[in-house]
């Protein structure tokens, strides 16, 4: 089946460390992806990790992966307000034309 | 660098209207998404066109009908509103439905009365 599943809040202070968790349950998945989603914005892409890969770090970002449990996560280190956003976990089913299938959104908010 | 852009941003509809969405993009991708965005509920894939000239249901596409006009343009109709569409329409391209990243639109924001 097709779904992703995300907690709805994240609260967190200024300079802290932010993890967001996600779990799937597409095996067939080959990538899977994070977006961000600023107040009234459309969906941008901040990163994404090929599902042969464990770990993928980019800057603040870093992504891991472990398949065994479907379970993917997103941290951001040193958290500033600007951050604060809905993140988006998300799929592609490749099994089913290459849909792109999304969780619930984690909104983070980040307090000074 | 338009990217994705969607018309109107705003929409208030009376029950047993209608009205198309408009979405184009400029960066010659060959795949269009039209997605719908509802509290708790993340985005759903209402339809989806993999190329012009070829569209497929999504999660959700009842009540919905599209038209993939060219490459540049995927509309989203609804020929009969009915309160539960009150949501935020999203269109989103990809070079293909294979390709990494999908650029996003705004976003309509659509209430049916």
């Amino acid at each position: 089946g097709e779904d992703v599943e995300q907690s709805l809040f994240l609260s967190v202070r200024e300079g802290d460390s932010s993890v967001i968790n996600c779990t799937y349950t597409d095996s067939s998945s080959t990538y899977l992806y994070w977006y961000k989603q600023e107040p009234g914005a459309g969906l941008q892409l901040l990163t994404y990790i090929f599902s042969n890969m464990d770990m993928k770090q980019d800057q603040r970002l870093t992504v891991l992966l472990n398949k065994k449990d479907k379970h993917l996560s997103l941290r951001i280190a040193d958290t500033q307000t600007g951050d604060s956003a809905i993140y988006f976990c998300a799929e592609t089913l490749y099994n089913q034309g290459g849909k792109l299938i999304f969780g619930q959104g984690t909104e983070l908010s980040v307090k000074p | 660098n338009a990217g994705v852009t969607q018309t109107p941003k705003f929409q208030v509809l009376k029950t047993g209207q209608s009205m198309t969405l408009q979405c184009a993009q400029d960066m010659n991708h060959n795949s269009m998404y039209w997605y719908r965005q509802d509290p708790g509920m993340g985005l759903r894939l209402i339809y989806y066109s993999a190329s012009e000239g070829t569209t497929d249901k999504g999660e959700v596409p009842n009540g919905y009908n599209v038209s993939r006009l060219n490459k540049r343009e995927f509309s989203l109709r609804l020929e009969s509103a009915a309160p539960s569409q009150t949501s935020v329409y999203f269109c989103a391209s990809s070079e293909s439905l294979t390709d990494t990243e999908a650029f996003f639109g705004q976003g309509t924001r659509l209430t049916v009365v």
